[in-house]
């Protein structure tokens, strides 16, 4: 199975920062990637799609990129409403997997 | 809109079987398949498997084979997902999603709480 490994676990940021997750995975997946927002309590939301496309109604802060095995997802200036936990995703394998999450708080 | 509703939460005994149930509405049900993802209490997702509503072929995680069933019924737009030989590790929020293979989830379900305890 492809493994992925997001980093950090945990981030801590203010409103108006910019803040970059990074997700890797075992082994390459080209741009077969996704990322997910997650609120406590709540089914995750997506948010990109082919490492780099906003799903549509994404606020434009959102961006993704990379390809391959290295990929990020930067928020470019934190709204209060982005504090939450986030997930990177593969499809390039028919037997999809998830990164462990990073739980982005507020500092 | 689309709409993934999923049944209510469960409490099953160790060694039981639950059986959660997904009804899309909203698009083709044909047209796409299911997903199914899990969250144990405080922790990440999990994928299970994927479910063809076109054909009924299915992709499982090998964590998972011979212990899950994942159907559909087209005349219903419902898919199921059973999970057998329940243990305390399998109490989870279980969701079923909307997606085919080799293309990302894009809608999810609520969530169904499966709580496995003696």
């Amino acid at each position: 199975d492809i493994q992925m490994t997001q980093s950090p676990s945990t981030l801590s940021a203010s409103v108006g920062d910019r803040v970059t997750i990074t997700c890797r995975a075992s082994q390459s997946i080209s741009n077969y990637l996704a990322w997910y927002q997650q609120k406590p309590g709540k089914a995750p939301q997506f948010l990109i799609y082919k490492a780099s496309n906003l799903e549509s109604g994404v606020p434009s802060r959102f961006s993704g990129s990379g390809s391959g095995t290295e990929f990020t997802l930067t928020i470019s200036s934190l709204q209060p409403d982005d504090f939450a936990t986030y997930y990177c995703q593969q499809y390039k394998s028919y037997l999809y997997t998830f990164g462990q999450g990073t739980k982005l708080e507020i500092k | 809109q689309v709409q993934l509703v999923q049944s209510g939460a469960e409490v099953k005994k160790p060694g039981a079987s639950v059986k959660v149930s997904c009804k899309a509405s909203g698009y083709t049900f044909t047209s796409y398949g299911i997903n199914w993802v899990r969250q144990a209490p405080g922790q990440g997702l999990e994928w299970m498997g994927w479910i063809s509503a076109y054909n009924g072929n299915t992709n499982y995680a090998q964590k998972f084979q011979g212990r899950v069933t994942m159907t559909t019924d087209t005349s219903t737009s419902t898919a199921y997902m059973e999970l057998r030989s329940l243990r305390s590790d399998d109490t989870a929020v279980y969701y079923c999603a909307r997606g085919n293979s080799g293309s990302p989830v894009d809608y999810w379900g609520q969530g169904t709480l499966v709580t496995v305890s003696s």
